[in-house]
């Protein structure tokens, strides 16, 4: 079956800009994150959903970015006023949730704000 | 604030010998401890996952260790080949009762085996 697929796989946008970035998680599994990895740094959370809502959003820098799920399956990640140092790769994982921990990881998207 | 470490950014061995990486982490133990592994342009794939009342867990030339005393999970490739050359991520989950699954990520090890 399909993984985790992520479009686009490279955005560039202008400072001051509004992006959205989208994430198809695996069939069925319920529960979705996105990160957030910089050059030679581990992946860093930025937000939780299990099914429709946010379980945890704690990991998003600001109140610019925002993530929605209105379905339990396809989410976009939605980043206003884009400045410099949000410049990076945004990856999102998906799991079965209920007990299972082991995430499966999209390509990722590559943001590079100019 | 909670650290994790990976010992080395580069770890550089030769074909057919064992790798073994470092993830130290300070303050609270997590509930369980995975590691992944990362090409470049790749999102981290999912090798392993140890539980904090567990002490070792293998998969084929792959074991992973927990020491919730020394604060510290070794990762060890046997047998290591070429295609191993990756970066390798630890993840701490520390929400116990939960299943959240949110991860703390490593700054991940970069190993490069040499034939």
């Amino acid at each position: 079956g399909a993984g985790v697929s992520q479009t686009p796989s490279n955005k560039v946008t202008e400072k001051g800009k509004y992006v959205e970035l989208r994430c198809d998680p695996i069939s069925g599994h319920t529960a979705l994150y996105w990160y957030r990895q910089s050059l030679g740094q581990g992946p860093e959370f930025l937000i939780y959903f299990q099914g429709t809502g946010a379980a945890d959003d704690s990991g998003l820098p600001n109140d610019r970015f925002f993530a929605v799920r209105p379905e339990g399956s396809v989410s976009t990640l939605k980043i206003q006023r884009t400045e410099r140092g949000d410049s990076a790769v945004y990856l999102c994982a998906s799991s079965l949730g209920q007990g299972n921990y082991e995430q499966y990881f999209g390509p990722g998207t590559r943001l590079t704000v100019t | 604030s909670q650290k994790i470490e990976q010992n080395s950014e580069a770890l550089n061995i030769q074909e057919g010998k064992t790798a073994t990486l470092t993830c130290n982490y300070t303050n609270y133990s997590p509930a369980y401890l995975q590691w992944y592994r990362q090409d470049p342009g790749r999102g981290p794939v999912f090798l392993l996952l140890i539980r904090e009342n567990e002490k070792e867990k293998r998969k084929e030339r792959l074991k992973v260790t927990f020491d919730t005393t020394l604060k510290q999970s070794l990762f060890h490739i046997t047998a290591s080949q070429p295609a191993d050359s990756a970066t390798y991520l630890c993840a701490l989950d520390f929400d116990r009762g939960s299943t959240l699954g949110r991860l703390y990520f490593g700054r991940g090890t970069q190993l490069t085996v040499w034939p």
